[in-house]
């Protein structure tokens, strides 16, 4: 079983629509992230989460909005999508520094993707 | 703030050859992160090595090296014995060590598009 999952997989939706993507780990990590991924432009950071009371912005937060309803799951809302959202969202998880203090020891696990279409 | 940078947007390689991909970054910090992520067209972002910046020593994972050259900021990856499963698109990330503000962020390159000919 995959340790980082998402759905939906691909999504089609109209502009104005609200749409929720969904994110779940079983990795027992406790940091999570959203990032997108465009043509040419690689992956920028929209949200992440270091546990369920910690939500933070990042490279590109506007126009979406998060969920950290446990743990193992952390959901993107896009509240009004429009046509420049379209793209692919992905999901990652890291395990965090624990006792490493300042320093920051860990990798991030990316879950499979959602391809979003906004119409 | 840090920049990668993947100079090469498409490379191609015999099927059993070596290839080396390219990546350099730019960064004020002395320690870090870097990472190279393989995504086939199943979209999957799957890890494939990890270099930390104190270590002297270059990663190596079975058939991927990585040359890294602080003093240069680059850090290349080297495919041996490619196989027809190693094409895919392939991501220079860094990241820093520290905690505080934006450090979590992985600062992605825009990828390569590595070709495997039969």
């Amino acid at each position: 079983d995959a340790d980082v999952t998402q759905t939906p997989r691909n999504r089609i939706t109209k502009t104005g629509k609200r749409i929720m993507l969904e994110c779940s780990q079983t990795k027992g990590h406790d940091r999570m992230y959203w990032y997108r991924q465009d043509p040419g432009l690689g992956l920028r950071l929209i949200y992440y989460s270091f546990d369920v009371k910690d939500i933070n912005k990042g490279e590109i937060s506007d126009g979406y909005s998060v969920s950290r309803q446990a743990q193992a799951k952390f959901s993107l809302s896009l509240e009004s999508a429009i046509p420049n959202q379209t793209a692919l969202y992905f999901c990652a998880t890291s395990e965090g520094s624990g006792t490493s203090g300042r320093f920051v020891s860990e990798t991030q696990y990316f879950g499979p993707g959602t391809r979003l279409l906004v119409l | 703030a840090q920049t990668v940078t993947q100079s090469q947007p498409e490379m191609s390689v015999q099927e059993a050859e070596t290839v080396t991909l390219s990546c350099t970054y730019d960064t004020s910090e002395s320690d870090y992160y870097l990472f190279w992520y393989k995504q086939p067209p199943s979209r999957q972002m799957i890890l494939v090595i990890r270099q930390e910046a104190y270590k002297q020593q270059n990663a190596t994972e079975n058939r991927f090296s990585v040359n890294f050259q602080k003093a240069a900021k680059s850090f290349s990856l080297k495919i041996s014995d490619s196989q027809l499963g190693d094409a895919a698109m392939y991501f220079c990330a860094y990241r820093s060590r520290y905690s505080g503000a934006g450090s979590y962020q992985l600062t992605f390159g825009k990828g390569t598009k590595l070709s495997v000919i039969p």
